[in-house]
């Protein structure tokens, strides 16, 4: 068991430009998380998944984000029109069935210029 | 709505001194707690958990953590801290039950270990 892996790690974009962000949670993790967390600020939820279906937005998500998941496995984080509002690490977690336990990944840094 | 106040943004110690690391949050319903550790350029790693049982709570590195639903507070401590303990902790919390799932996180508080 590697931990939840995030790729790329780091994304330097043009304003206007955009990025996927890609995780792998925990084998046999079936709820997925994604949060946000810009300089000096603690995480903040952005989406979370339970298998296939993606329960939960945060306002936060506007209608440039989206996220997948398409089988319940891996799931993608997909930023249109970014903006330098977008610069931050996108973190993602993953957690099993008894869900007290939330485990995150590396994160993947990104930057608009 | 669950919400986590971390009071200190920084702070500094001596290597081999004490810390305690203040965290008070506000939920109208039970509550699990956490603290995660944030080394520069990564991503947290979960550092202790409090769920049920004993108030007292520890990890393998040496930290503590007490439940004082009384207070609801949740504080970090290490009676002597390490270089490598240099870090940021951020305190979460969610909700009891079924139906919500995330994380609140507070600010954080960076804790620089001076030699």
């Amino acid at each position: 068991d590697t931990g939840v892996s995030q790729n790329p790690r780091h994304k330097i974009t043009k304003r206007g430009q955009n990025v996927t962000f890609r995780c792998d949670p925990i084998s046999e993790h079936n709820r997925l998380y994604w949060y946000r967390q810009t300089l000096g600020q603690g995480p903040e939820f952005l989406t979370y998944f339970q298998n296939e279906a993606q329960l939960e937005k945060s306002r936060l998500l506007s209608d440039r984000f989206s996220a997948e998941r398409p089988k319940g496995s891996f799931s993608t984080l997909e930023i249109q029109r970014t903006e330098q509002g977008d610069s931050a690490m996108y973190l993602c977690a993953s957690s099993s069935a008894d869900r007290d336990t939330i485990y995150f990944g590396e994160g993947s840094w990104l930057t608009v210029v | 709505a669950q919400s986590v106040t971390q009071l200190d943004s920084q702070v500094p110690v001596f290597e081999e001194a004490p810390v305690e690391l203040r965290c008070n949050y506000s939920s109208s319903v039970s509550v699990y707690l956490f603290w995660y550790v944030q080394y520069p350029n990564q991503g947290l790693q979960l550092l202790l958990k409090y769920l049920s049982g004993s108030t007292l709570v520890e990890s393998i590195n040496g930290f503590e953590a007490e439940f004082n639903k009384s207070q609801t507070s949740f504080h970090l401590r290490k009676p002597s801290v390490h270089i490598s303990d240099t870090a940021e902790y951020f305190c979460a919390v969610s909700e009891r039950g079924f139906g919500n799932e995330k994380l609140t996180f507070g600010t954080g508080t960076r804790l620089t270990i001076i030699p």
